[in-house]
């Protein structure tokens, strides 16, 4: 069946320091990935996607990178900031089910010490 | 400023009874969601859909229902039928299904007494 997941429940990093957050999916017909952040207590915010087309996509302060050969997914944050804790979860979708439907992985929370 | 809206933030219900969950978006998107989240875990599609008049059961339906009159507004039932409903609801909405970027809400949280 699906799944997808996050190999760390918890990361803890300095601030300042870069932070990266890994994803595990095994539909390879997954084309499209999404990172999305949750604050305590409000819904999913969008960080970044990428596309099964691509292995390596950036934003601000933000790369997403895709490993289909692994099926693994990574967003690296540059920079750590205090502003930057919340839970982080992938997300998936595949082509066939053309319904918008999203798959998330169980999330993983980032702690940035000051 | 365009969004979506969800009502109540905090629910307190007693075993048996329905509650309606409400949600609002003024963005003109076609597709809306509904998505529950337990703690420590990821979010689990409930029902979800893709046009006005149109809704389809996600991967966790029961003891749930929606309606979808309205372009802009997309409410969940939590009958009584539903076994553990005490959970953080998530709505959310995309221009359309084939888009992949969802935008969520801020949650509304469902405690049974």
């Amino acid at each position: 069946g699906e799944s997808v997941g996050l190999h760390l429940p918890t990361l803890s990093v300095q601030e300042g320091d870069n932070s990266i957050i890994n994803c595990a999916y095994s539909n390879s017909a997954s084309d499209y990935f999404i990172w999305y952040k949750q604050e305590s207590g409000k819904g999913p915010q969008f960080i970044i996607d990428i596309r099964s087309n691509m292995d390596k996509r950036q934003g601000q302060r933000v790369t997403v990178l895709l490993n289909k050969t692994v099926k693994h997914l990574s967003l690296q944050i540059a920079a750590t900031q205090p502003g930057d804790s919340a839970v982080y979860f992938c997300a998936e979708k595949t082509r066939v089910t053309n319904t918008g439907k999203l798959i998330f992985g169980q999330g993983t929370t980032l702690q940035v010490k000051p | 400023d365009g969004g979506i809206t969800q009502s109540p933030k905090y629910l307190f219900r007693k075993e048996g009874q329905n509650v309606t969950l409400s949600c609002e978006q003024n963005l003109n998107h076609d597709a809306m969601y509904w998505y529950r989240q337990d703690p420590g875990q990821g979010l689990r599609l409930i029902y979800y859909s893709q046009i006005v008049n149109d809704f389809q059961k996600g991967d966790i339906a029961e003891g749930y229902s929606v309606s979808r009159e309205k372009k802009e507004s997309f409410p969940l039932t939590v009958t009584s039928a539903q076994k553990n409903p005490t959970a953080f609801y998530l709505c959310a909405s995309s221009i359309s299904a084939n888009t992949g970027e969802l935008f969520f809400g801020e949650g509304s949280r469902l405690t049974v007494l």
